[in-house]
Order: C-alpha cells, then structure tokens, then sequence
C-alpha cells in the first residue's frame, strides 16, 4: 500500500519570504500523480497543485511551484513571496495511475503560519 | 467554488442515530469520492462511485453505506452512530479520465453528542 509523509507538523515563514514543505511517499508503482491541497480555517479542500509522475518538469503554478524526485520519492511545495492568505494546513496526496486506484492517499498535513 | 455541492453542512446528534449525508458532484463528473476527516486519523478515503457503481473502498465501517443515483448525486449513510464518529465528511469529484484532479465540496461537519 502506498503512504505518504510529512515530516513537518507546522511551519512559520516571514511574509513575502520563501518556505518549502516537505513530503515523501512511498510506493511501487512507476505511473502516479502527486497533489498538494490546501485547506485553509474554513477548512475547504483546494487544489494548489499537481504533477504527473511521467513528466521531469517540475510544476509551477505562479508563486507555487515542486521539487519532484522520482528516485527519491520526494515531493516538496515551495511557496514563493508568501502572502497573509497562504495561512492554512496543507496536505501532500498521491494518486495511482491504475484505473479503479483513484483514491487519494493523504499524509498528516503541514500546518504554515505567515508571520506579517 | 469547487462545484461539488455538500448538505447539510453542520449535523449535531447523538449516539446510536443514523444520518444521510448528501452530495452532488460537478456538472459531467461521474466519480464520486467520500473522505472522512478526523484529529486522530487524518484524512481516509472511504469510497468511490463511478456512474452509479461501487468503484473502490477504503476505511469504510460496516455501519456505513453510501450509493450514487441515476442524477449522479450520492449520498452517505452512516448509522448506529458512535462519538468516534465525529469528523468532517468531505465529498470530491472527478471526470472519467484517471488523469483528472479531485475537487472537493465545502464538506459536512458531523458532530456526535
């Protein structure tokens, strides 16, 4: 079975700094897809972003971008120029590439605190 | 606004009731997840639908049962409940293609008195 892990229970940053959370998975399989959710106090689920374990380029949505190791199974979020509503627990998932996998596996959550 | 849409959004209770927990997925999603969010267990996955059949189960109790209508909406029903029981019960939905990300409702916060 596959797990995931987040060795960072909580994280502070400085506003407008750099902070990266860290995640490791392990896991058998060579097709999957890699997650990062943000829940914020209002404790929506939201999609920061995504990477298919087939592609090298690492993912990068604006001032969210991934540090993807396939041999390392690591999977860290760097969050640049952190801003007041980057405040929230975010969560590491992976996901099978198998049809009839689609579960998503959850690690325990990173907690970041933006310090203003 | 992820459109999956989840009631009721609070539920209080007691124990040994049974509640119905309902979602409908974004418009064109035919996969439904349910997860169960608790402070000691995390975030589980307890079942997918897929255009109304059972696709995969997770964690899911015996006291627990769910299912996916024709309109593509589910619901979860869990029963004989227990204080364990409470968490926050969110719904997701995908497309049919295994690439598509998950989007989640806004959840259900179950609470056992």
């Amino acid at each position: 079975a596959q797990t995931v892990t987040q060795s960072q229970p909580e994280m502070s940053v400085q506003e407008a700094e750099t902070v990266t959370l860290s995640c490791t998975y392990d896991t058998s399989e060579s097709d999957y897809y890699l997650f990062w959710y943000k829940q914020p106090p209002s404790r929506q689920m939201i999609l920061v972003i995504r990477q298919e374990a087939y592609k090298q380029q690492n993912a990068t949505e604006n001032r969210f971008s991934v540090n993807f190791q396939k041999a390392a199974k690591s999977f860290s979020l760097k969050i640049s120029d952190s801003q007041l509503g980057d405040a929230a627990m975010y969560f590491c998932a992976y996901r099978s590439a198998l049809q009839g996998a689609q579960k998503l596996v959850f690690g325990q959550g990173t907690r970041l605190t933006i310090n203003p | 606004d992820s459109g999956v849409t989840q009631t009721p959004k609070h539920l209080i209770t007691a124990t040994g009731q049974r509640v119905t927990l309902r979602c409908s997925p974004r418009s064109g999603d035919l996969s439904v997840y349910w997860y169960q969010q608790s402070l000691d267990q995390g975030l589980q996955f307890l079942i997918q639908y897929y255009n109304g059949e059972e696709r995969a189960k997770g964690n899911i109790l015996e006291r627990f049962s769910a299912q996916q209508f024709p309109d593509l909406h589910s619901e979860l029903n869990l029963s004989s409940l227990e204080l364990g029981d409470s968490a926050l019960y969110f719904c997701a939905s995908s497309g049919g293609n295994s690439n598509q990300p998950q989007h989640f409702g806004d959840g259900t916060r179950l609470s056992i008195l």
